[in-house]
């Protein structure tokens, strides 16, 4: 079983439309979960960042963590066509003595005019 | 404010021939600094880490090296490439997030 399990799409929708982007993960000993956007030939910049279960909101993002169920969301709203990119999940935390920070493969996001 | 600085942004190398890529950082002392390939359509893949001045760790053996010979530089290297080392490689300082270079993307002829 892979550590971080994420859709590779690609993932088209309406402008306007909102988006779901999820990951799902295995170690329960992940505490930071963090999404990722990247944009075509680009590194990655961070997005949101969250610590523990929980949501966080900033602008058109959502944030969504379940520690529980150890599932992690993003959402857009309104989305436009400059979202359109690859959106990572990512997770880290101590786990056996080893700090550890894993990434989801990425979710490809085309927001259409 | 930190900066990651990954050079060169795009590299065609032939098959068998060495490879160097540079990532220095500023705004920090002692960073963690990771090195990543990404295939296309596929994810991030950790090749190395380091936490210190002539600490690597490697975490998929392959035909690359890495080296920490200062504080603030993380170096990837191979002597002879491989077709199969095509990609795109990314630098990335790590605390609780990740701050990423812009990336060489390196093709193998």
């Amino acid at each position: 079983q892979k550590e971080v399990e994420q859709d590779p799409g690609p993932l088209s929708v309406p402008e306007g439309a909102i988006v779901s982007l999820n990951c799902t993960y295995s170690n329960s000993a992940f505490q930071y979960f963090m999404w990722y956007r990247q944009y075509s030939r680009k590194g990655p910049e961070l997005l949101m960042y969250t610590y523990s279960s929980g949501n966080k909101e900033d602008g058109r993002f959502t944030a969504q963590v379940d520690k529980s169920s150890k599932y992690i969301s993003l959402f857009i709203r309104d989305s436009q066509p400059s979202d359109s990119a690859t959106y990572l999940c990512a997770m880290s935390g101590l786990a056996s003595g080893t700090y550890k920070y894993i990434f989801g493969t990425g979710t490809r996001l085309k927001v259409l005019a | 404010s930190q900066t990651i600085h990954q050079w060169p942004a795009t590299l065609v190398q032939p098959v068998g021939s060495p490879l160097s890529l540079e990532c220095t950082v500023e705004g920090t002392s002692n960073p963690n600094l990771y090195w990543y390939r990404q295939a296309a359509g596929r994810g991030l893949q950790l090749l190395f880490y380091s936490v210190g001045i002539g600490q690597i760790s490697s975490e998929v053996p392959q035909n690359l090296s890495a080296s920490r010979p200062q504080d603030r530089q993380f170096i990837l290297s191979s002597k002879k490439l491989l077709l199969s080392d095509s990609g795109f490689y990314l630098c990335a300082w790590v605390t609780v997030r990740a701050f990423f270079g812009q990336g060489t993307r390196l093709t193998v002829v």
